[in-house]
C-alpha cells in the first residue's frame, strides 16, 4: 500500500534560521494539502498542490511538488517563534476515498 | 461564520464504558470526518460521513462507530472503552470530499481511566 513518509520528525531552530520539511510517497498523487497544528492546538489547512512541479509562496512559505508527484516540502523562511507546530502532509493517491496524513515534523524555535 | 463545535471539550470515562462525541460542521458542508490522535502521535482517520452515509472507515475496531444526521451534524460512539483510547478525538467538515480544504474543530479529549 501507500506509504507516506515525512521527515524529520523534530527539528529545533533559532529564530531566524531556515527550516524544511519533506514529505515522500510510495506512488504517484494526485495532490497533496499542507497544515499546520500548533500546540495545543487542531490542524489549519496552509494549502494545496496539484500540478507537477508546482511551486507556491505564502509570505516566508514555500511549498513544492515534486516534478514526479511524488514527494513534496514546505520551507520556510527566517523562522519566528509563532511558526512553532506540528507540520503535516496530506497526500491524495486518488484512490483512498480518504485524507491519510503524514506522521507529521513537530518545530521548535526558540530565540 | 461559525467554525467546527465539538462536545465535549474534555471527557474522562473509565474501561469498558461507552463515550459518545458530538460534532457539528460549517453550515454548508455536508462531509464529515473523524481523527483520532493520540500523544505525541499523528492523525488517523476513523470515519467519513456525506449526506448522511458512510463512506469509509480508517483501521480501527467496529466499537468505532457513529452517524451523520439530516443536519449533517455527527456523533461518534466509542463502546467498550480500552486504556489505549484515551486520545484526542477531531472532527473536521468539508465540502463535497476528503481532498477539499479540511476545516477542524477544536477535539474532543477523552481519558479512559
Amino acid at each position: 500500500g501507500q506509504q507516506v513518509m515525512q521527515i524529520p520528525q523534530y527539528q529545533h531552530v533559532q529564530e531566524g534560521e531556515d527550516f524544511t520539511t519533506y514529505c515522500n510517497s510510495s506512488t504517484t498523487l494526485s495532490n497533496i494539502q499542507w497544515y499546520k497544528q500548533r500546540p495545543g492546538g487542531h490542524p489549519v489547512f496552509l494549502i494545496q498542490l496539484v500540478k507537477s512541479g508546482e511551486v507556491k509562496k505564502q509570505k516566508r512559505l514555500t511549498f513544492q511538488f515534486g516534478e514526479a508527484k511524488k514527494n513534496s516540502s514546505l520551507h520556510i523562511t527566517a523562522t519566528q517563534t509563532t511558526d512553532v507546530g506540528t507540520y503535516f502532509c496530506a497526500p491524495d493517491t486518488g484512490t483512498a476515498s480518504k485524507l491519510t496524513f503524514g506522521t507529521g515534523t513537530r518545530l521548535q524555535v526558540t530565540l | 461564520e461559525a467554525g467546527v463545535t465539538q462536545s465535549p471539550t474534555h471527557l474522562i470515562k473509565t474501561r469498558g464504558q461507552q463515550a459518545t462525541l458530538r460534532c457539528s460542521p460549517i453550515s454548508g458542508h455536508t462531509s464529515v470526518y473523524w481523527y483520532q490522535q493520540a500523544l505525541g502521535l499523528g492523525l488517523q482517520f476513523l470515519l467519513w460521513y456525506d449526506e448522511g452515509e458512510e463512506r469509509n472507515r480508517g483501521n480501527f475496531p467496529p466499537r468505532f462507530s457513529g452517524r451523520q444526521f439530516p443536519n449533517y451534524s455527527s456523533e461518534l460512539n466509542v463502546n467498550a472503552l480500552e486504556l489505549e483510547d484515551s486520545a484526542l478525538y477531531l472532527c473536521a467538515s468539508s465540502l463535497g470530499d476528503p481532498y477539499n480544504e479540511q476545516f477542524f474543530g477544536p477535539g474532543t479529549r477523552l481519558t479512559v481511566l
